[in-house]
């Protein structure tokens, strides 16, 4: 069975630049995470997924950072303008609804200069 | 809201040696615990996890143990392998809202 597939793998910009990144989670799963982590810190939940609607984006910040899931599949996590704050890895995560059991992603590197 | 706290924040030991991480949280409504690995640069892994009806889960050489009435929950790695050097993440699932909240991690190394 597949994992959870992020892409891309790693990703450069400068800032003010709007970036883009894609998960697509293991087959069946309803429920999806996006996840920020910092170099040595645990990761910080942005926003997740019941099928296709955000059930918790409390954490998301509104002003740069928008997510879909329309179709309650594959998801994507866009930031515009990007900052130099926001370079980190960004972790997708999937998991059988209700239970809280969750599967990461490779998770996409962000650097922005 | 949860509070999750997690012990030592670097683990040494000595290869062939016994690891234990323990967590505690506050709110006793809280019933998944699951514990993750992630290397350096890779992604976290799930390695085990125990729900709050059961005291003990074992699989090989890792355990969970969880102790409800004192809200804490500890990870247990036996004859360790230079393999099991990594961070360790502990979790808990808050019922209201099945968010995870994170512990904030302990790097444990293996000495040779």
């Amino acid at each position: 069975e597949a994992g959870v597939v992020q892409s891309p793998r790693y990703k450069i910009i400068e800032k003010k630049q709007p970036v883009a990144f894609w998960c697509n989670p293991i087959s069946g799963h309803n429920t999806l995470y996006w996840y920020l982590q910092n170099l040595g810190q645990g990761p910080e939940l942005l926003i997740r997924y019941e099928n296709e609607e955000a059930v918790d984006d409390s954490q998301l910040p509104k002003d740069r950072f928008s997510a879909e899931r329309l179709k309650g599949v594959d998801s994507t996590l866009k930031i515009q303008p990007a900052e130099l704050g926001d370079s980190a890895v960004y972790l997708c995560a999937s998991g059988p609804q209700g239970q809280g059991t969750q599967y990461f992603g490779p998770g996409t590197r962000l650097l922005v200069l | 809201g949860e509070n999750v706290e997690q012990h030592p924040s670097t683990l040494s030991v000595q290869e062939g040696d016994s690891a234990v991480i323990k967590c505690t949280y506050s709110d006793s409504a809280s019933n998944y615990f699951p514990w993750y690995k992630q290397e350096l640069g890779k992604r976290p892994q799930l390695i085990i996890d125990i729900r709050s009806n059961v005291g003990e889960k074992k699989d090989q050489r890792i355990a969970v143990t969880l102790n409800k009435t004192a809200k804490h929950f500890s990870l247990h790695i036996t004859e360790t392998q230079p393999e099991d050097s990594a961070v360790y993440f502990c979790a808990v699932r808050m019922d209201s809202n099945y968010q995870l909240i994170w512990g904030a991690g302990t790097k444990l190394i293996i000495k040779p």
